[in-house]
This record gives structure tokens, C-alpha cells and sequence, in this order.
């Protein structure tokens, strides 16, 4: 069974500019989370999805931040525009609504903001 | 806010020697779970304990839960090199897991 797969796995932009991380997770799996990781740190909730509604967006800087999950299965994170802040490993999770919650994580995206 | 703290931060130890990682928190968890992260890869699940006092054995990891449900511990006996990476605990409260701020452990050879 293929496991949750996100891309691109780097990515090095400048400041100011837009980027895009894309994540599919584990077949069956309707809850969806993406997740901030500053190095050596615990991962942080940005946002988390059951089926295509977003039911816990409070930690997502609007600002600069959106996501989508048209059809409840494939999601996109975007940031417009990127700050040096920004800079960090971006995780994607999925898992099976109604269990015990358990994630099953992607390898993440890491973002350099120059 | 569900804050979990994990001690110590980092942990070098090594090879043969045991070790054991905490994670504690005021508030109340229906589950708690372990992970562990190795360099460019995401986190991967080891353990989730459920019941309050529950003791969960792999292999050489030895999982508990307090009793309370706000703290957990994680012991390695007899490290190897290969225990090496980022272990963080995780509160689950709903469809919502509160990560700890990680300890990363070095095995040396």
C-alpha cells in the first residue's frame, strides 16, 4: 500500500514570491492534515481536513496561507507571498476517521526562503 | 491550549546503554502515541496507549502511561545506532494530536 506522498520534496525560493506543496494521502484515509516543522521541533497544526471541509484552520496565518481539498482526496498548501519566517519542513498526514487517530506522515516538504 | 513537554531535549548516549525519554502535560489525553523521526523523513508511529496505567512493549522499547493520562514515558533498553533520531510524543484529544517539542537521541557506536 502506498504510503502518503507529497511533492516537491525541496524547494528554494526568494522572499516574495508564491509557492505550492502538494500531498496525497493513504487511500481511504478522509482526515487530512498539514503540519509546520521548524528543525528539531515538534510539528505544529496548520490545518486539518475531514473529507473536502477544512474543520480546524485556526492555526493557518490567512494572511499568507490557503489550502484546498476540492474532491476530498488530493490537497494543495499554498503561501503568497513567502517570508524568510516561512523557512521549514511542511508535513502532510493522513488517517482513518473514527480510529484512534493514529497519522501516518509524508516525508514533507522542506522550503528554504532566501 | 494542550501543551506537552518532553525531557530532555537531546540525549547522547552509548551503544548498550538504556535511556529513557519523558513526556509530560496538565491536561488530559484520551490516547497517547510515539513517534519516531529520522533525518528528511516524516514521522513514523511506533506506539499508542490507550488506558490509563498501560504498559506496551516493543522489542526493546518499553511504552507506559500514567495513570492520570498526562504523562507518558518511553525506555530503550540496551540502545543500537539505529535507535538514533527525533522521538516525539503526541496527546490526541479528538481528531486533534498535540505534539511534544521532541528529543532527539544519538546512539554512539
Amino acid at each position: 500500500e502506498a504510503g502518503v506522498v507529497q511533492s516537491p520534496r525541496y524547494k528554494i525560493i526568494e522572499k516574495k514570491q508564491p509557492v505550492a506543496f502538494w500531498c496525497n494521502p493513504i487511500s481511504g484515509h478522509n482526515t487530512l492534515y498539514w503540519y509546520l516543522q521548524n528543525l528539531g521541533q515538534g510539528p505544529e497544526l496548520l490545518i486539518r481536513y475531514e473529507n473536502e471541509e477544512a474543520v480546524d484552520d485556526s492555526q493557518l496565518p490567512k494572511d499568507r496561507f490557503s489550502a484546498e481539498r476540492l474532491k476530498g482526496v488530493d490537497s494543495t498548501l499554498k503561501i503568497q507571498p513567502a517570508e524568510l519566517g516561512d523557512s521549514a519542513v511542511y508535513l502532510c498526514a493522513s488517517s482513518f476517521q473514527g480510529g484512534l487517530n493514529e497519522q501516518f506522515f509524508g516525508p514533507g516538504t522542506r522550503l528554504t526562503v532566501l | 491550549t494542550q501543551l506537552l513537554e518532553q525531557s530532555p531535549q537531546f540525549l547522547s548516549i552509548q551503544e548498550g546503554e538504556n535511556l529513557t525519554v519523558y513526556c509530560n502535560s496538565s491536561s488530559v489525553f484520551s490516547s497517547l502515541q510515539w513517534y519516531r523521526q529520522e533525518p528528511g523523513e516524516g514521522p513514523v508511529l511506533l506506539v499508542t496507549v490507550v488506558t490509563g496505567g498501560e504498559v506496551k512493549k516493543l522489542k526493546r522499547l518499553t511504552f507506559q502511561f500514567g495513570d492520570a493520562r498526562k504523562d507518558s514515558s518511553l525506555h530503550i533498553t540496551a540502545a543500537q545506532p539505529g535507535d538514533t533520531g527525533l522521538y516525539l510524543c503526541a496527546g490526541a484529544a479528538g481528531n486533534k494530536l498535540t505534539f511534544g517539542g521532541g528529543t532527539r537521541v544519538l546512539v554512539k557506536p
